[in-house]
């Protein structure tokens, strides 16, 4: 596709449901990355992709987050038992660069998470 | 501690007007500076992207400039237009670990009719 797509983009949950957010990167791109946003706050860091590869997931907040890219394109972030503290926009982004060289990153629109 | 500091947190400007943001930052190893608008409810659109040997870089009416010494980094905005409200974040890649960016938390321009 023209660019990063996420889906859904918004989406309600009650705490305690498990939550899975979908992520397109730009057709060809080697690394992903997902990061989470709080309400007037920058992105902080999820974890990296480079193609299939789960190269740094240290960003996870606790073991009920988990992410994967099983194919080295379409990446999915799944959150378990989710608590209201996971209440956030969470961004999906991709770039042409891989290894430790970063290049200019294309970012979706966000997926709003609200967690009641 | 890598951080990535803005300011102000805020600015209201009249349309026509011009602006300067700022970004201090204490992430090392340095690798790039970056700077992205995002409008509200939107992903991050990058606007420049400066390295170690880059002073300065413009992009229309955008113009940033790096000190690399004092690791001090400027956006300026000419001539505002009513489109450029919005948060515009310093990110600065480099630390350990693969990729890593750090991300400041912002500032938030209103461009006032």
């Amino acid at each position: 596709g023209a660019g990063v797509s996420q889906s859904p983009r918004y989406k309600v949950a009650k705490r305690g449901q498990d939550v899975a957010l979908r992520c397109d990167p730009i057709s060809g791109h080697v690394s992903l990355f997902w990061y989470q946003q709080a309400l007037g706050q920058g992105p902080e860091f999820l974890t990296y992709f480079q193609n299939e590869a789960q190269l740094d997931k240290s960003g996870l907040p606790s073991d009920r987050f988990f992410a994967e890219r099983p194919e080295g394109s379409v990446s999915t972030l799944k959150i378990q038992r989710t608590q209201q503290e996971d209440s956030a926009v969470y961004l999906c982004a991709s770039s042409t660069t891989g290894g430790r060289n970063t290049g200019e990153l294309f970012f979706g629109e966000g997926s709003r998470l609200t967690v009641l | 501690k890598n951080q990535v500091e803005q300011s102000p947190q805020s600015l209201i400007i009249l349309e026509g007007k011009n602006c300067t943001l700022q970004c201090n930052y204490t992430v090392s190893p340095f690798s790039n500076l970056r700077w992205y608008k995002q409008d509200t409810g939107r992903g991050p659109v990058s606007l420049t992207i400066m390295t170690f040997s880059e002073n300065t870089k413009s992009n229309g009416r955008y113009t940033a400039t790096l000190d690399a010494d004092t690791k001090q980094s400027s956006l300026h905005i000419t001539a505002s237009q009513l489109s450029d409200s919005a948060s515009y974040i310093c990110v600065v890649s480099g630390g350990t670990g693969f990729q890593k960016l750090v991300f400041g938390t912002g500032t938030r321009l209103l461009v006032s009719p």
